[in-house]
């Protein structure tokens, strides 16, 4: 059964650094068709894509995002990572890690599983 | 890019349809069939429902179906229960190759 975890720092502060990690486990991060995937939800909030990634390493983000995320992959650990720079309050949000179906042609379909969740407070 | 237009709240009786509209543009819902549907409990993560507009998931109750007309994607559950008050998101591919959620829509059940 595919699982995946997230891990990281609860707190960063105000123009640093957001670094997380998601660990699959339960199957290969190197299977084909999938893409893995970072969302994340404020609190209150909805349901926010920040990007995908290939475990070649090709990547889709959101525009909104894209200037300050950096995802990367590490297959021979089976994970994959998330970067967001300069951080402000308005980051303040639970991070999700799941998996993302992508077909042939390139169209993105569904995320399933997903993670548990991890929430990361930008504050001083 | 815009997040997808849902309704804030939906509620019904145990027992009751409803319905949850996911409203897009022709550049997202409109042109593309990989719509999904994500079912949320609080403090939860989503569990995907419903994908490429129609598909249910393994192990989701046929109470829940999905359907597409133009620009607006919905989601009805019929036979209302308890346990389905929760949030619910749609999602869909774009033209843009990205990929965006709706606002979300608050069901309960009365």
């Amino acid at each position: 059964q595919l699982q995946l975890q997230e891990s990281g720092p609860g707190l960063v502060k105000p123009s640093e650094t957001l670094s997380l990690t998601c660990t699959v486990s339960g199957g290969s991060i190197s299977s084909t068709s999938y893409y893995w995937g970072w969302i994340r939800q404020p609190p209150g909030k909805g349901l926010e894509w920040i990007g995908s990634i290939y475990y070649t390493g090709s990547t889709y983000h959101n525009p909104s995002l894209k200037s300050r995320v950096t995802i990367s992959v590490d297959t021979s650990k089976n994970q994959f990572s998330l970067k967001l720079n300069s951080v402000t309050a308005a980051d303040t949000a639970v991070y999700y890690c799941a998996r993302h179906r992508r077909y042939s042609g390139g169209f993105f379909d569904w995320f399933d599983p997903w993670g548990q969740g991890t929430l990361v407070t930008v504050s001083s | 890019q815009s997040a997808l237009t849902q309704p804030a709240s939906v509620s019904g009786s145990p027992g009751q349809s409803i319905t949850i509209s996911c409203t897009g543009t022709s550049s997202d819902v409109g042109d593309y069939n990989y719509v999904s549907w994500y079912q949320q409990h609080p403090g939860k993560a989503p569990k995907l429902l419903i994908y490429g507009v129609t598909t249910r998931t393994s192990g989701i109750s046929n109470r829940f179906s999905g359907s597409k007309s133009g620009n607006t994607a919905s989601l009805t559950i019929s036979g209302l229960q308890a346990e389905d008050e929760a949030d619910y998101y749609c999602s869909s591919y774009t033209s843009s190759s990205t990929y965006v959620f709706g606002t979300g829509t608050k069901v309960t059940v009365l």
